[in-house]
C-alpha cells in the first residue's frame, strides 16, 4: 500500500536558518505530492503540490521538487520566520478521479524557529 | 472566499454516547473525505463521498457510518463512543475531475469522558 516517511523531529532552528525536511514515499502509479502545514489549533492547509515527476512546488518561500528517481518530495526553506513554526506533513494521493483528497500522510515535523 | 464549514468545532461526549459531526463543502465541491487525527498524530482517512455515493473506504469502525445528502453536505455518525474515539475530525472537499487538490475544514475536536 501507499506509505510516506518524513524525518523525525521535532525541528529547532533560529531564524533566517536553511530548512529541510525530508520525505519520502511508496506509492503505485504517479502519485500527486503535497505539504500540508498545520499551525496550533487549526486544520491543515496546503502548502505546495506537485502533481508529476520534475514538477517543482513552491509558496511563500517554500519549495518542493518531485523525484520520481528517489521516490522524494523534499520541502526547503532559505530562510524561516519565526511565523513558519508550525507542523508540517508530506502527504500523496495515488489516484485520481473521486480520489484526489484521500491522502496518506507521513507522520508530520514539528517546526520551531526562535527568534 | 467560502471554505469547508466544520460544525460543531468542540464536543464533549461520554462513553457509549453517539455524536453526530457535520460538513458543510464549498459550493459545488461534489466530493467530501472524512479524516481522524489522533493525539500527536498524522490524520488518517476514514471515508469518501462523491455524489451522494460512498466513493471510497479507509480505517473507519463499523461504529461510525457517514452519508452525503442531496444539498452535498456530509454527516459523520459515531455511536458507542469509546476514550479512544478523541480526536480532532477532519472533512475536505473537493471537485473532480481534473482537480488534484482537497480542501480541509477546521476540524471538529471531539473528547470523549
Amino acid at each position: 500500500g501507499d506509505s510516506v516517511t518524513q524525518m523525525e523531529g521535532p525541528v529547532t532552528l533560529s531564524e533566517e536558518a536553511f530548512l529541510t525536511i525530508n520525505c519520502t514515499y511508496t506509492a503505485t502509479g504517479y502519485p500527486s505530492l503535497f505539504w500540508y502545514v498545520q499551525y496550533p489549533g487549526e486544520g491543515l492547509q496546503l502548502l505546495l503540490k506537485a502533481t508529476k515527476a520534475d514538477d517543482k512546488g513552491s509558496n511563500k518561500g517554500f519549495e518542493a521538487t518531485y523525484r520520481k528517481e528517489t521516490t522524494s518530495f523534499h520541502l526547503e526553506k532559505g530562510s524561516v520566520q519565526v511565523s513558519d513554526s508550525a507542523v508540517y506533513f508530506c502527504a500523496l494521493s495515488s489516484a485520481g478521479g473521486t480520489s484526489y483528497g484521500k491522502l496518506t500522510f507521513g507522520q508530520g515535523t514539528i517546526l520551531t524557529v526562535h527568534p | 472566499a467560502a471554505g469547508v464549514i466544520q460544525s460543531p468545532r468542540h464536543l464533549i461526549k461520554e462513553k457509549r454516547e453517539t455524536a453526530t459531526l457535520k460538513c458543510y463543502p464549498i459550493p459545488r465541491h461534489d466530493t467530501v473525505y472524512w479524516y481522524q487525527q489522533g493525539p500527536g498524530q498524522d490524520p488518517q482517512f476514514l471515508i469518501s463521498f462523491y455524489e451522494k455515493m460512498q466513493s471510497d473506504k479507509g480505517s473507519i469502525p463499523d461504529r461510525f457510518s457517514a452519508q452525503q445528502f442531496s444539498d452535498y453536505h456530509s454527516e459523520l455518525n459515531m455511536s458507542s463512543l469509546e476514550l479512544g474515539d478523541s480526536a480532532l475530525y477532519f472533512c475536505a472537499s473537493s471537485s473532480p475531475p481534473g482537480n488534484t487538490e482537497a480542501f480541509f475544514g477546521q476540524g471538529t475536536r471531539l473528547t470523549v469522558v
